[in-house]
């Protein structure tokens, strides 16, 4: 199995704020990394997928990028919506695997 | 608009079997497979395997294969999770998640099922 290592986690930071999550695989995934947020008491809601691309209706503070097994999650403007559990998910593979979650207070 | 609305939280006992169902509307239901995801307390989210509602292809991990079976009923567009032998182990969170139609990720979710495990 894939396995995906995240960081940081929790991760403070105030509104305003641009922040970074890492994801790393350990082996290479090529670009086939997903990135998830899960607000307390609700599904996940995709984000970005394959690597780099916006999934519909999210707003534009959101980017992804990176290939291989290093990938990063930004977001440029914290609002307070924002506040959720994020999770990385490779489907270069059979089982499909999720990151630990990193939690954005 | 696309929504999976999933049956209701279910208490069992362990040893017992339990079937969490995913009433799919608002698209085309065959040729869109559908994941089954859990999450247990504390824990990140684990995917349980795949079905393609076309011909009820499954692919499900070796994990779960012993004790999970995946269906579908395309003419009530319906997916179905039956999960045998529970233990405290299995209680969490469970979803059904439509795969994009690019593929490779789950672009709609269920609201999620809680299954709680206790003697």
């Amino acid at each position: 199995d894939i396995h995906l290592t995240q960081s940081p986690s929790p991760l403070s930071a105030s509104v305003g704020d641009r922040i970074t999550i890492t994801c790393r695989a350990d082996q290479t995934i090529h670009s086939y990394l997903n990135w998830y947020q899960r607000r307390a008491g609700e599904a996940p809601k995709l984000l970005i997928y394959g690597a780099s691309s916006l999934a519909s209706g999210v707003p534009l503070r959101f980017s992804g990028s990176g290939y291989g097994t290093d990938f990063t999650l930004t977001i440029s403007g914290l609002q307070p919506e924002d506040s959720a559990m994020y999770y990385c998910q490779q489907s270069s593979g059979y089982p499909w695997t999720f990151g630990q979650g990193t939690q954005v207070e | 608009q696309v929504q999976l609305v999933q049956s209701g939280a279910e208490v069992k006992k362990p040893g017992a079997s339990v079937k969490v169902s995913c009433k799919a509307t608002g698209y085309p239901f065959s040729p869109y497979f559908l994941h089954w995801v859990r999450q247990a307390p504390g824990q990140g989210p684990e995917w349980m395997g795949r079905i393609n509602p076309h011909n009820g292809a499954t692919i499900i991990p070796q994990k779960f294969q012993h004790r999970v079976t995946m269906t579908c009923d395309a003419s009530v567009t319906t997916a179905h999770l039956v999960f045998i032998w529970l233990t405290s182990d299995d209680a969490a969170v469970y979803w059904c998640a439509r795969e994009a139609e690019g593929g490779y990720s789950l672009d709609h979710w269920g609201q999620g099922t809680l299954v709680t495990v206790s003697s």
